[in-house]
């Protein structure tokens, strides 16, 4: 139940698309769900986050776009940028809680030009 | 602070040997949380703390890991008699407080540990 799936496991995207990646999950009592982008040998930086009272957010080229009836949320990159490339991991958490993140297994996007 | 800092950067232990992983959370920030990343997974919660209270240690996957922050601050993860399965990236992360508002976590570079 703690469980955040997420897919695809990788993503090759050319320069200018569009780059959309899902997660799933179950647990109903997530309240917080925050999109983090990772470089080779960085630690994991925030992109963009959403809680369950919206069905959008949108940041410049990122929206996460929630369906709190089916327990999705997803990421799309509009104009997909070769500097868009990354690793990208979705996560839950109970923000009355300890705040702690359950990520999703992440999905690594390729830009090319 | 600029950020987060870990240290190590990279270590690499024999099997068997302990070690002490170190985090400089930026200043100010009251919670402070220890993840484990294997190649090409994402991060796994390990523990949690709220100043120098460990609040959540649920995910420490043996006692043979132990996490400590004795004054608030710079926080700990030791690993005693390590094994191979020890072996991945260990990240922290800190937020100005753990109260269910909007609490952004800042992860350092993490350090890459192998057990050899």
């Amino acid at each position: 139940q703690q469980q955040v799936k997420q897919s695809p496991q990788s993503l090759i995207v050319q320069k200018g698309g569009i780059s959309i990646i899902n997660c799933a999950y179950e647990n109903t009592a997530f309240d917080y769900f925050p999109w983090y982008q990772q470089f080779p040998g960085k630690g994991p930086a925030l992109l963009i986050a959403i809680r369950p009272d919206v069905s959008e957010k949108k940041e410049g080229r990122f929206t996460i776009s929630f369906n709190k009836s089916a327990k999705q949320f997803s990421l799309h990159i509009m104009d997909s940028q070769p500097g868009d490339s990354a690793t990208y991991f979705c996560a839950a958490s109970i923000q009355y809680n300890t705040d702690k993140l359950i990520f999703g297994t992440g999905t690594r996007l390729q830009v090319f030009p | 602070g600029a950020g987060v800092s870990q240290s190590p950067r990279y270590k690499v232990a024999k099997r068997g040997q302990d070690v002490a992983l170190r985090c400089d959370p930026i200043s100010g920030h009251v919670s402070l949380f220890w993840y484990q990343q294997a190649l090409g997974q994402g991060p796994e919660f390990l523990t949690y703390f709220q100043n120098e209270a460990q609040l959540d240690k649920s995910g420490l996957p043996s006692d043979r890991f132990f996490a400590e922050r004795p004054e608030g601050s710079v926080s700990t993860l030791k690993i005693q008699r390590t094994q191979q399965e020890d072996s991945a990236v260990y990240l922290c992360a800190s937020s100005l407080n753990s109260a269910g508002g909007k609490n952004e976590q800042f992860f350092g570079p993490g350090t890459r540990l192998t057990v050899l």
